[in-house]
């Protein structure tokens, strides 16, 4: 696609619920990554793809948080049993892998999660 | 541990003023520097983007240099407009971590005033 598309836009899920977070990433581009921003906080890292394997999942907080990748393309982030304290907007990037020292990455609009 | 500061946090201006946001990280090991603009409740867009090899960029009234060695980087705003308002964002590329994942700073949130 012509940019890096996220859903749902907004999401407010119960408490305890579990939750999906989508993203499609630009067409060709290998790298994916997901970010956190909480409200008055920096932009946190999550998780890294490279196609569809997760080289660096170092940034996920606790095992409550999982991410896959399939085809090389759309990328799904889970949240089980939600906590308050995971609401916030979750972004994700992609980039060409072989090209990001002159391309850089293309963030998407984001996905804006409140636990109530 | 790379680590981003930007400075101010908060500036508020009067419509056409020219102004400066700086940034500065703590590693030199970077693939790029790239800036972004933040509205509020959206994703990033990608303003301006420096290689590292590179000393500046240009872009409409926005110019961004580097100085790779002394862990500096300039967004320069020409003109400052009310819709320049936005939170902008400085983030580098680590050379050292497995996809060179982006290191963000905490951003400086710019209001111009009419």
């Amino acid at each position: 696609g012509a940019g890096v598309s996220q859903s749902p836009s907004n999401k407010v899920t119960e408490k305890g619920k579990d939750v999906e977070l989508r993203c499609d990433p630009i067409s060709g581009h290998t790298a994916l990554y997901w970010y956190r921003q909480s409200l008055g906080q920096g932009l946190e890292f999550l998780i890294y793809f490279q196609g569809n394997s997760a080289p660096d999942k170092s940034g996920l907080p606790s095992d409550r948080f999982s991410a896959e990748r399939t085809g090389g393309s759309v990328s799904t982030l889970t949240i089980q049993r939600t906590q308050q304290e995971d609401s916030a907007v979750y972004l994700c990037a992609s980039s060409l892998r072989s090209r990001v020292t002159v391309y850089g990455y293309t963030f998407g609009s984001g996905t804006r999660l409140t636990v109530v | 541990k790379q680590e981003v500061t930007q400075i101010p946090a908060a500036l508020s201006v009067p419509e056409g003023e020219n102004l400066v946001l700086n940034c500065s990280f703590t590693d030199s090991a970077i693939y790029n520097l790239q800036w972004f603009r933040q509205d509020p409740g959206k994703g990033l867009t990608s303003l301006l983007l420096i290689q590292s090899s590179q000393r500046e960029q240009t872009s409409g009234r926005l110019n961004a240099s580097l100085d790779k060695s002394s862990g500096r980087s300039t967004l320069y705003i020409a003109a400052s407009q009310p819709g320049d308002s936005a939170t902008y964002l400085c983030a580098v590329s680590e050379v050292e971590t497995s996809g060179s994942r982006l290191t963000f700073g905490e951003g400086t949130q710019l209001t111009v005033n009419p």
